[in-house]
């Protein structure tokens, strides 16, 4: 079965450079979820989208952005990078329309370093 | 608001031997609950999952039951192997109308299974 897709895996970036980090939910999931999990933590809910609207907002700083596109996938940009946002991203999706709408799949994340 | 208070770990355990890890939760209604399970350097996988009180979720051996009366969703498995080791989280979804909203995690249990 398809699962979440997050793209890069992997990624490195200076003091104050730019991301953007990719998220293409599992086909049909009309709704998509941005965690951050630092070293040792449990995963923070940043934001989510359902049907292309932002529909919850958590502990997501301004210097994040994120937004649905009309083929669902999702990216998230952030800008001026400090040390502290090095952790690991994922992205989930749900479809709110079906069987298993309370259910979240996550991706594999994506693991930004800040150096 | 709502929360997840997960047992403190980390937990070793011998191989076959039986695993509870205790976990409570606080939340306004009626939440959906979830064990997700993170392998070393990898995603968050869902475990199993119980959407009304007195329903069992089970998976791979494991078992969990949603207890409202004690505001519990304890995990539990019969004989454990070495592939478990892994860090488990409990979670719970306050459902809306409209769908799965964000998951908030307990703080995560690391369990290490011996061979």
């Amino acid at each position: 079965a398809a699962g979440v897709i997050q793209s890069p895996r992997h990624l490195i970036k200076e003091k104050r450079e730019t991301a953007t980090l990719k998220c293409y939910p599992i086909p049909r999931h009309d709704t998509v979820y941005w965690y951050q999990q630092g070293p040792g933590q449990d995963p923070q809910f940043l934001i989510s989208f359902y049907e292309k609207m932002q529909s919850d907002k958590g502990s997501i700083p301004d210097r994040f952005s994120a937004q649905q596109f009309s083929d669902y996938h999702s990216e998230l940009n952030m800008s001026s990078l400090e040390l502290g946002d090095s952790a690991l991203y994922f992205c989930a999706s749900s479809d709110r329309t079906g069987d298993t709408q309370e259910t979240q799949y996550f991706g594999p994340g994506t693991r930004l370093l800040v150096l | 608001g709502d929360s997840v208070t997960q047992m403190e770990g980390p937990v070793t355990l011998s191989e076959e031997a039986f695993l509870t890890i205790n976990c409570t939760y606080t939340a306004t209604g009626y939440p959906s609950l979830f064990w997700y399970v993170q392998y070393p350097g990898e995603g968050l996988q869902l475990l199993l999952k119980a959407t009304k009180a007195d329903d069992k979720g089970s998976n791979k051996g494991f078992e969990a039951t949603y207890r409202k009366e004690t505001t519990s969703f304890h995990l539990e498995k019969g004989s454990v192997q070495v592939s478990d080791s892994a860090v488990y989280f409990c979670a719970l979804s306050p459902i809306s109308q409209g769908g799965s909203e964000k998951l908030v995690f307990g703080k995560g249990t690391k369990l290490t299974v011996n061979p």
